[in-house]
């Protein structure tokens, strides 16, 4: 089976930079993605990593390390708006398969 | 242009009821998944289909959950006998060809009484 952690909660000053860990465990593995997740709304994609590095998209980057099964998602120059949920997802069993975490609430304060 | 729709938006039933819930993709979309999230988790997979069949079912709970995609387009997820564990609320996506990015619905809310 596949299992994921991610922490529950991080709290994070506006204007600041925050990493949102992600280690998995799982059999044929293909990538990992990332998704948001606002109070209420539906998930929108961030990222998708299907090899080993860090992706880069405006404010958000991607980072992952197949060796260690683990990745993180970067947010920077943060608005009051990321405030969310954040949930990483693992693509295995032929790829299409995606299991996601249980996601990570980011709290941005003032 | 337009997103994924699904419909209803709410629904309550009662416990062994049966009902069905429908997923419009984006135009074009081969792609398309169900999965359900429960308050405080993430988006537990249900199924994948890969144009009109079934690639991928292996999340359905059990034989009470049925869903089909007859011409490749809209999706319906039946759920017969429905219990209270049911209730949740029930995600479509869609994506181009694979599921690196899914583009989502804003769901259903089910509900069991």
């Amino acid at each position: 089976g596949q299992s994921l952690e991610q922490p529950s909660e991080v709290t994070a000053v506006e204007g600041a930079i925050v990493q949102i860990n992600c280690t998995y465990q799982t059999s044929g593995f293909y990538g990992l993605s990332w998704y948001q997740q606002h109070d209420g709304g539906a998930p929108t994609f961030l990222s998708y990593n299907g090899l080993d590095g860090l992706e880069e998209t405006g404010r958000f980057s991607s980072f992952l390390s197949r060796s260690d099964s683990y990745g993180y998602l970067l947010l920077q120059e943060l608005q009051m708006k990321d405030s969310a949920s954040y949930f990483c997802a693992v693509h295995s069993g032929g790829y299409q398969k995606v299991t996601f975490g249980t996601g990570t609430k980011l709290q941005v304060i003032p | 242009g337009a997103g994924v729709s699904q419909t209803p938006s709410n629904k309550v039933t009662e416990k062994g009821k049966y009902v069905e819930l429908r997923c419009d993709p984006i135009s074009g979309h081969t792609a398309l998944y169900w999965y359900r999230q429960s308050l405080g988790q993430g988006p537990e997979f249900l199924i994948y289909f890969q144009g009109t069949g079934a690639a991928d079912d292996s999340g359905l709970p059990n034989d009470r959950f049925f869903a089909v995609r007859p011409e490749g387009s809209v999706s319906t997820l039946k759920i017969q006998r429905t219990e209270r564990g049911d209730s949740a609320v029930y995600l479509c996506a869609s994506s181009k060809q694979g599921p690196d990015t899914q583009y989502f619905g804003p769901g259903t809310r089910l509900t069991v009484l």
